[in-house]
């Protein structure tokens, strides 16, 4: 098991470009988050899937961004048009819901994170 | 609204000394909290977690945390402090069942030799 993986680990741009990340997450976990942390703040929630269906998104995340996880497998977070303020670190963390609710025991694991820097 | 206060930004402690972080929370229902510890270039760890039961969890590393509802507080404490303790530590706090956390500002911890 190598834990959650994100790729890549930096990710230097101008302003205007497109950018991807990419998210593996521990293998029998069925749900996936995307945070971003920027400097001297803790991670702020973006969206989650539970398999590949996206059931919620954070009002942090504009039109320009978009997540996918197309086969319930590993993710992707696309920020378009890129601007200044989207420089912060984005994290993706995995967990396994159990019970007929799906209740979650709580426990993220989180990858190292993906740094993009917008010039 | 749903929040959590780490109203320590740094803290600076000697090796070996005693160790307590402050977390308070505000959340409507029964909170499950949680202690992450986030090193530089690394993820974020969980420390420990606590869902309900006795109210003083035990974490790795020789952290420990005391749940107080009354004071709607969740302290992470450690007896002796190692250099390689440093790290930015973060308090997080969910709902039963559900899947997303808030987390806190952090705190900084410092290590004197």
């Amino acid at each position: 098991d190598t834990g959650v993986s994100q790729d890549p680990r930096h990710k230097i741009t101008k302003r205007g470009q497109n950018v991807t990340f990419r998210c593996d997450p521990i293998s029998e976990h069925n749900r996936l988050y995307w945070y971003r942390q920027t400097l001297g703040q803790g991670p702020e929630f973006l969206t989650y899937f539970q398999n590949e269906a996206q059931l919620e998104k954070s009002r942090l995340l504009s039109d320009r961004f978009s997540a996918e996880r197309p086969k319930g497998s590993f993710s992707t977070l696309e920020i378009q048009r890129t601007e200044q303020g989207d420089s912060a670190m984005y994290l993706c963390a995995s967990s396994l819901a159990k019970g007929k609710a799906g209740s979650n025991t709580g426990e993220l694991f989180f990858g190292e994170g993906s740094r993009l820097t917008v010039l | 609204a749903q929040s959590v206060t780490q109203p320590d930004i740094h803290i600076t402690v000697s090796e070996g000394a005693s160790l307590e972080l402050r977390c308070n929370y505000s959340y409507g229902a029964t909170p499950y909290l949680f202690w992450y510890v986030q090193s530089p270039g690394q993820g974020l760890q969980l420390l420990l977690k606590y869902f309900s039961g006795d109210t003083l969890v035990q974490g790795i590393k020789g952290f420990e945390a005391e749940f107080k509802r009354s004071q709607s507080s969740f302290n992470l404490r450690k007896p002796s402090v190692h250099w390689s303790d440093a790290a930015e530590y973060f308090c997080a706090v969910g709902a039963a069942g559900s899947y997303k956390l808030i987390f806190g500002s952090g705190t900084r911890l410092l290590v004197r030799p």
